[in-house]
């Protein structure tokens, strides 16, 4: 198993420019999260979705859209990427089991807006 | 609301020395709490939760809730323990909410 994967690596755009990154997971999980990782506040929620066609916001969704294709990828979109959006980008799942509540992550997308 | 304050950003200790990573909690019902590991540019991997009441790589936690810490130890500290980490809560939602991190650096 792969477990959660991210693409790309690393991207470098310029303000206003469009992308997408994704995440997909093959462990079968019912969550996914996206968060971002910035120096000194450690992960803030971006995103997340329950299961398999919904999604909701977290703590810091402005600037951004998602999308859960399936029930193993789930896409964040930055539809005209600013400054502030320069980040790690982690991609996260957890299992369905009301019990387990361990999330998994992706290795992050490095993303630097110029 | 819940919170979750790692009051040191930095640590720094010698190799061999005990270590303890500070983590307080607020959250009005029973959480569960986590810490999570990242070495140097990698994903995060979670190191223990405090259902398990497990030691990994020579860590525990115990969760005290009568002064809502979770606070990490390991009594002897190795190099190959230095590394971010986090301590995180997860309460009645489905979502893990994050301390702001602690580096550890373990000096020879």
């Amino acid at each position: 198993n792969a477990g959660v994967t991210q693409t790309p690596k690393f991207q470098v755009l310029k303000t206003g420019q469009s992308m997408t990154l994704q995440c997909a997971q093959d462990m079968n999980h019912n969550s996914m999260y996206w968060y971002r990782q910035d120096p000194g506040m450690g992960l803030r929620l971006i995103y997340y979705s329950a299961s398999e066609g919904t999604t909701d916001k977290g703590e810091v969704p402005n600037g951004y859209n998602v999308s859960r294709l399936n029930k193993r990828e789930f896409s964040l979109r930055l539809e005209s990427a600013a400054p502030s959006q320069t980040s790690v980008y982690f991609c996260a799942s957890r299992s369905s089991g009301a019990a387990e509540k361990t999330q998994y992550f992706g290795p992050g997308t490095r993303l630097l807006v110029l | 609301a819940q919170r979750v304050t790692q009051p040191e950003k930095l640590l720094s200790v010698f190799k061999g020395a005990p270590v303890e990573l500070k983590c307080n909690y607020s959250y009005s019902g029973s959480p569960e709490l986590f810490w999570y590991v990242q070495y140097s540019r990698q994903r995060l991997q979670l190191l223990l939760r405090h259902i398990s009441r497990e030691s990994i790589k020579g860590f525990t936690a115990d969760l005290n809730k009568g002064e809502t810490s979770f606070h990490l130890k390991k009594p002897f500290a190795q190099e190959e323990d230095s590394a971010m980490y986090y301590c995180a809560l997860s309460g009645s939602a489905r979502q893990l909410t994050f301390g702001s991190g602690t580096q550890l650096t373990v000096l020879p």
